[in-house]
Order: C-alpha cells, then structure tokens, then sequence
C-alpha cells in the first residue's frame, strides 16, 4: 500500500499570496514528482526530483519551485499566486529500481483556486 | 514530446456492459501502464504491460500491448458503479524516468 501524502487537499487564496503545497512520502523512494491537472484533462509533469539536493522542470513549463531537502519531502511553492495557477496539483513517487521502476503512486493531490 | 491519445474521449453505458477503451502514441513504447482517478483523487495503476502482444487481467479488467508498441487496450467487462471514473494509459520516455500520462478516456454509468 503506498504511503503519499499531500496537503491541504483544498485551497482557497486571493492572488498575489504565496503558497506552499505539500507533499510527503515514507517508502524511502528516491523519485518524486509533481504533475498539474485541470479538471478531467491528463496530466502534465511540472517537476521531478531523482533525490535529494535534485530538481528538475517538467515538460510543462511553471511558475511554481520544488526543493528537496529531505528524501521523504517534496515541497511546491507558488511565490505569487494568480488565477491562472488554479488547477489540481499531484504528487507522486516511485520504487528506485527494477521492474517497477515506472509505477507511481499518487497523493489525492491538491484541489488549488486562486480568486 | 511523446504523445499519447485516447478513445473515445468519453463513454456513457448502463450497468453490465463491457467497455472498450484504446490508446495510441506517435512513438514505440516499451511499457504500457494503465491507470484510474476517481474523482477527488490520484491515480491508481491497475494494469502494467511491459512486451509486446502482451495481454494482462486483473478481475474484471484486461489489458493488451499492441503488437506495433504504439498502442494499447484496455477492456471491462461487466460494468459496475465503481468503475466510474477516468482512465489514464501511460508510458515511460526514453530514459525510463518519466511517465507521459495519455489524454484520458471519461466512464460514466447511465442508471
């Protein structure tokens, strides 16, 4: 059973606030990630990380920033939040290596609206 | 960027039916992955397919990996409430780190 954890699961700011979604794991995963959703649509990948002290942009480009301070944690931070930044944020890890290597395992991801 | 299309882009069926989904990509896959959201929540991986010609159950839910390696399918037979839900095929890129997820198929049972 995975063990991902995302909060809040919603949130309501006015723009301009700064914002920090976050996202914990505790399977010792190595990779992390954050995709961006809006409603029904796919998915797109904004950030990953291979471990700590790593980051990467996505193929989506984003205003936000990630920081991997610790292997369990995966923080996202908006420094101005603006209505265009409303979207559903979901974060993921997966197994280091073998087999499994591309199977995810998702948070229940953060329902974000920017008045 | 590698792409990933779904059809039909929605499905609206009554309790029982079997339904048929598909994805196809403008590139070779070497993985195939198939997962579902349930709304107000991530994906859940149900079926992995990882060679080609492959065709993979669990439960209800079967899954083949096209034998060009550009597509995928996805069947469920007799439909039940629970099976509502988007369902999303998904590959790795080249260098297996990430997924690309696909545009998603929309399931909606008619009472």
């Amino acid at each position: 059973e995975a063990d991902i954890y995302q909060t809040p699961r919603y949130l309501v700011i006015g723009t301009g606030k700064k914002i920090t979604l976050e996202c914990s794991q505790t399977m010792g995963h190595d990779k992390m990630y954050w995709y961006q959703q809006d409603p029904g649509m796919e998915l797109h990948l904004i950030h990953y990380s291979y471990g700590v002290n790593s980051t990467e942009k996505g193929d989506l480009s984003s205003e936000s920033t990630v920081s991997r301070i610790r292997t369990e944690h995966f923080p996202l931070t908006l420094e101005s939040a603006r209505p265009s930044h409303t979207s559903q944020y979901l974060c993921a890890s997966s197994v280091n290596r073998g087999p499994l290597l591309e199977k995810l395992f998702f948070g229940s991801g953060t329902q974000l609206s920017v008045l | 960027g590698q792409q990933l299309n779904q059809s039909p882009q929605s499905m609206f069926i009554q309790e029982g039916e079997d339904v048929s989904m598909n994805c196809t990509s403008s590139s070779i896959f070497n993985t195939w992955l198939w997962y579902k959201q349930d709304p107000g929540e991530g994906p859940v991986l149900l079926i992995a397919l990882y060679k080609a010609g492959e065709l993979t159950s669990n439960g209800r839910l079967t899954a083949q990996f096209g034998i060009t390696r550009k597509d995928s399918f996805l069947n469920i037979s007799a439909s039940i409430p629970s099976d509502v839900g988007i369902y999303f095929c998904a590959g790795p890129d080249f260098g297996n780190e990430k997924l690309t997820f696909g545009t998603g198929t929309r399931l909606t049972i008619i009472p």
